[in-house]
C-alpha cells in the first residue's frame, strides 16, 4: 500500500510565486523521484535524487533528499501557468523493484 | 530521459470484449515493466510487474485472468483487459526502468479506456 505522505494535497497560487511541497515516510528510501502529470498524460520525471542530503536543481525546480532518508521536498520558483498539474513524489526502497508513490499535489497557478 | 511509448492513447470498447494495450521502450531495454491504474484525482495504483520471459507478478486484489500481461521481448509488454466491463474504465499507465538496476522509472503516455 501507499506509504508516502505528500502535502499539500492542493495549492492555489498566483503566477510568480514560489511553491513548496514535500513527502514524508516512516520508512527509509534509497531514491526519491519527483514527477509531474498533466491531464490525460503519463507522469514525466522532473528530478531524481540518490543520496541523503542531495540538493538538485532542474531550471526553476529544486528538490532535496532528506538527511534522514525519510523525506524529500520540491520547490518551484517564480511559478508560471504551465506549471499547472499534479506533482507526485515517488520513492524506491532497498531491493524493491517498484516505486512507492505519494498521493499527489494538485497545483493551480492563477494569472 | 528514456522514452516509453504506450498505445493506444484512448480506446472505447463494448462490454464483454477484450482490449490490448501496448507498452514499448523505444531507446532502451527493459527487463521489467510496470502497469498502473489511475482513478480520477488519485495516485497511481500498481497492478502488476511485468517480467521479460516469465510470468507477471500481480498485486493483491488484481485478477490475473482479467488483466493478462505478456512481456515477450525486452522492449514490449502488453496488457489485455479481458471481457471488459464498465467498471474497468480507467486510465492505465505503464512504466519501465532502464536495464535491470536503473532506479529512474519512465512512464508511457497512458491509455484512457472507456467500456460502454
Amino acid at each position: 500500500g501507499q506509504q508516502l505522505n505528500q502535502s499539500p494535497q492542493s495549492m492555489f497560487i498566483q503566477e510568480g510565486e514560489d511553491v513548496s511541497m514535500n513527502c514524508t515516510s516512516s520508512s527509509i528510501f534509497n531514491t526519491w523521484l519527483w514527477y509531474k502529470q498533466d491531464p490525460g498524460e503519463g507522469p514525466v520525471l522532473l528530478i531524481a535524487l540518490y543520496k541523503a542530503g542531495e540538493l538538485t536543481s532542474n531550471g526553476r525546480l529544486t528538490a532535496q533528499f532528506g538527511i534522514t532518508r525519510k523525506d524529500s521536498f520540491l520547490n518551484i520558483s517564480a511559478s508560471i501557468p504551465s506549471d499547472v498539474g499534479i506533482y507526485f513524489c515517488a520513492g524506491l526502497r532497498g531491493s524493491a523493484r517498484q516505486l512507492t508513490f505519494g498521493s499527489g499535489t494538485q497545483l493551480t497557478v492563477l494569472p | 530521459g528514456a522514452v516509453v511509448s504506450q498505445h493506444p492513447s484512448r480506446v472505447i470498447c463494448k462490454s464483454g470484449t477484450s482490449v490490448k494495450i501496448e507498452c514499448r521502450s523505444l531507446d532502451f531495454q527493459a527487463t521489467t515493466m510496470f502497469w498502473y491504474r489511475q482513478f480520477p484525482k488519485q495516485s497511481l495504483m500498481l497492478m502488476a510487474t511485468s517480467n521479460e520471459g516469465s510470468k507477471a507478478t500481480y498485486e493483491q486484489g488484481v485478477e490475473k485472468d482479467k488483466f493478462l500481461i505478456n512481456h515477450a521481448s525486452l522492449t514490449l509488454s502488453t496488457l489485455t483487459v479481458t471481457s471488459a466491463h464498465p467498471e474497468d474504465s480507467s486510465f492505465y499507465i505503464c512504466s519501465a526502468r532502464v536495464g535491470g538496476g536503473g532506479t529512474e522509472a519512465f512512464f508511457g503516455q497512458g491509455t484512457r479506456l472507456t467500456v460502454v
